[in-house]
């Protein structure tokens, strides 16, 4: 059984610009949450989505998006980069809410 | 929002010792799962445990939800343990957002 594929591994954008990070669930997964990991802040959440609805947002600006498609796969987007964005994303699949979550190996962008 | 905290932050052992890690809670869980980071990043799910006792090979987890708590033992450590772990937890309401903890630094030395 493939594990959650995130895409791509490494990323270098410059400030200003925009980001779209993709991450393919578990087969048969329907939720999809992200998080982004920074030495300074730790893990947080960005959002989680459940059958192409947003269930849960975190406490992150209006310039980080995401959305589900029908086959689960989901795509997080962040616009007018700034250097603090420089980060690892974490994307995670579960069946549902009473269920353990999976981690993909993290996109790691950094913004310059 | 629930707050979690783990402990010690950083624990440094010689290959072969035992630990054990703690992480509590402020609120009831219905989901908690234990993570240990690799040196690349990615998190290596270890156990999914609201409640009770697991175990799986060297490692093992005990979640006591009305005390809100959980304990993850490591025995006869080795250098491949050495990473950070991670307590994550969700509460009930199908509002509730995933919390971590800030982790425990493991170092196993040879």
């Amino acid at each position: 059984k493939a594990g959650v594929t995130q895409t791509p591994r490494y990323l270098i954008k410059t400030r200003g610009q925009q980001v779209t990070l993709s991450c393919s669930p578990i087969s048969g997964h329907r939720s999809v949450s992200w998080y982004q990991q920074t030495p300074g802040q730790g893990l947080q959440f960005l959002f989680e989505y459940f059958s192409e609805t947003q269930r849960n947002k975190g406490n992150f600006p209006g310039r980080f998006s995401g959305r589900q498609f029908s086959n689960s796969r989901s795509e997080m987007n962040v616009s007018t980069l700034e250097l603090g964005d420089s980060a690892l994303y974490l994307c995670a699949s579960s069946p549902g809410q009473d269920y353990g979550y999976t981690f993909g190996s993290g996109t790691r962008l950094t913004v310059v | 929002g629930i707050q979690v905290e783990q402990s010690p932050p950083d624990l440094i052992l010689q290959e072969g010792a035992n630990s054990t890690l703690r992480c509590n809670f402020s609120d009831s869980v219905n989901n908690l799962q234990w993570f240990h980071q690799n040196p690349w990043g990615q998190l290596i799910n270890l156990f999914y445990i609201p409640s009770g006792t697991k175990q799986n090979g060297r490692l093992s987890a005990t979640t006591v939800a009305t005390e809100r708590y959980s304990l993850l033992y490591i025995s006869s450590s080795q250098t491949t343990d050495s990473g950070v772990y991670f307590c994550a937890v969700k509460g009930y309401s199908s509002a509730s957002k995933i919390i971590f903890g800030s982790g425990t630094r493991l170092s196993i030395r040879p």
